[in-house]
């Protein structure tokens, strides 16, 4: 139980273009889900908090106007990375929360590798 | 300002022996601590939580330490196998509520035949 699935696994595009990654919780609803961003050899770093049906919460740092995220239902968050750059690339990995009482466990999703040329 | 060092060197260990890693912190008062595997071009999968007033948990080969007065938590892995190679990443989580969960740039441990 608890899988988060991410599509696509890997995408490569050209400066200027937009990118949208999907993250889905297959066997449970996800009231909030995760999006962080990885660099080579370095942790993740939260970028923004995703609410069903409500705004996302960005970090600090994080443009939110470039990093789109849409919490539509509760089984799917989009992150739309727009205007990309090749300073963008990196591996995207997103994360959901069961909700389940007494639990702080993530479940994440096998990540996106995003690639600017 | 808040930081987590995890060994940033490889740890190479035989197989059979057990693996030790470190996770020391400053400038932070975690509820909880948790341990994640992470396999190269994947997402990290969720291992171990201690909670703040917990000193060890363990989990069939697995067993974390927190000492919060050193400020460190130590990840084992007994009787490990190559299948055990990866890289672990502590994460700690103030509060348990996720918003501000840090994680550290993981070490990676190589188990050898």
């Amino acid at each position: 139980g608890a899988v988060v699935s991410q599509h696509p696994s890997w995408v490569i595009c050209k400066s200027g273009t937009s990118v949208k990654i999907e993250c889905r919780s297959l066997d449970f609803q996800a009231t909030t889900m995760f999006w962080y961003r990885q660099f080579p050899k370095q942790s993740l770093m939260l970028m923004a908090t995703s609410n069903e049906g409500s705004k996302a919460t960005y970090e600090q740092g994080v443009e939110k106007d470039k990093f789109l995220i849409n919490h539509a239902s509760l089984t799917l968050s989009t992150l739309t990375v727009t205007s990309a750059h090749p300073e963008d690339s990196s591996f995207y990995i997103c994360s959901a929360d069961p909700g389940t009482s007494g639990t702080y466990e993530q479940y994440f999703g096998p990540g996106t590798r995003l690639t600017v040329t | 300002s808040q930081k987590i060092e995890q060994n940033s060197e490889a740890l190479n260990i035989q197989e059979g022996k057990t693996a030790t890693l470190t996770c020391n912190y400053t400038n932070y008062s975690p509820a909880y601590l948790q341990w994640y595997r992470q396999d190269p071009g994947r997402g990290p999968v969720f291992l171990l939580l201690i909670r703040e007033n917990e000193k060890e948990k363990r989990k069939e080969r697995l067993k974390v330490t927190f000492d919060t007065t050193l400020k460190q938590s130590l990840f084992h892995i007994t009787a490990s196998q190559p299948a055990d190679s990866a890289t672990y990443l502590c994460a700690l989580d103030p509060s348990g509520g996720y918003q501000k969960v840090t994680f550290g740039t993981g070490t990676k441990l190589q188990v050898i035949p």
